[in-house]
């Protein structure tokens, strides 16, 4: 079974700061990381999915990395927004069908 | 728009009841999943199902059973409700090849009392 940290747990910044969250997972049978925004009273929606190490995607403001030989993945938010308020959650899918969450980060963007 | 609903976004049950809770998605998907979130676990798998009448137990199936008779169908049985049931539930579906994300219901919130 797949081990997936999240860190920080909670971030609070300024509208218009850029941020950065973690996601570490272990890099033996790896498949597949993916990122979801969850904001309250919504479903979790699908932001990015990697595969290759190096990858590097990107959605607006946001974008992901992801070194699968050390087992992280970085999100970065460039000039965070009021809406960019969400819970943050990285999933590790190793070769099953399963994919194993973390804990998520929940960002909180001050006007 | 495609969708995964689930039947209810509120219960409120008692301790011992059977509980159903449904989950249909439009997608034609093979795989379904149950996942349940607490504050500060994450969301944790429940079971999963590869394909109709397939179904996987996930990493705490404790208390819990599953049916997929149909392909968009996959409920989620609570066989005698107890109060550390109480959670969110999400059910999420992907269609079965390729590296695809998972497409997620709006949750139910279920409080066993």
């Amino acid at each position: 079974i797949l081990n997936v940290e999240q860190s920080p747990q909670s971030l609070h910044v300024q509208e218009g700061d850029s941020t950065n969250f973690t996601c570490s997972f272990p890099s033996s049978n790896f498949y597949a990381l993916h990122w979801y925004r969850w904001e309250t009273a919504k479903s979790p929606e699908a932001l990015f999915v990697m595969t290759l190490n190096g990858d590097e995607k990107k959605k607006g403001r946001i974008s992901a990395t992801l070194n699968t030989k050390e087992g992280y993945s970085y999100l970065y938010i460039k000039g965070s927004q009021p809406e960019d308020s969400a819970t943050y959650l990285c999933a590790a899918r190793d070769s099953s069908y399963k994919l194993i969450f973390g804990s998520g980060t929940r960002l909180l963007v001050r006007p | 728009d495609v969708k995964v609903t689930q039947s209810s976004r509120y219960l409120v049950k008692r301790t011992g009841e059977k509980v159903f809770l449904e989950c249909v998605q439009d997608m034609d998907h093979e795989n379904m999943f149950w996942y349940r979130q607490d504050p500060g676990l994450g969301l944790r798998l429940i079971y999963f199902s590869y394909d109709v009448k397939m179904k996987e137990k996930g990493d705490i199936p404790e208390g819990y059973s599953v049916s997929r008779e149909k392909k968009e169908r996959f409920s989620l049985i609570l066989e005698s409700a107890s109060t550390n049931q109480t959670s969110m539930y999400l059910c999420a579906s992907r269609p079965g090849l390729g590296i695809n994300g998972y497409t997620f219901g709006s949750g139910t919130r279920l409080t066993v009392v």
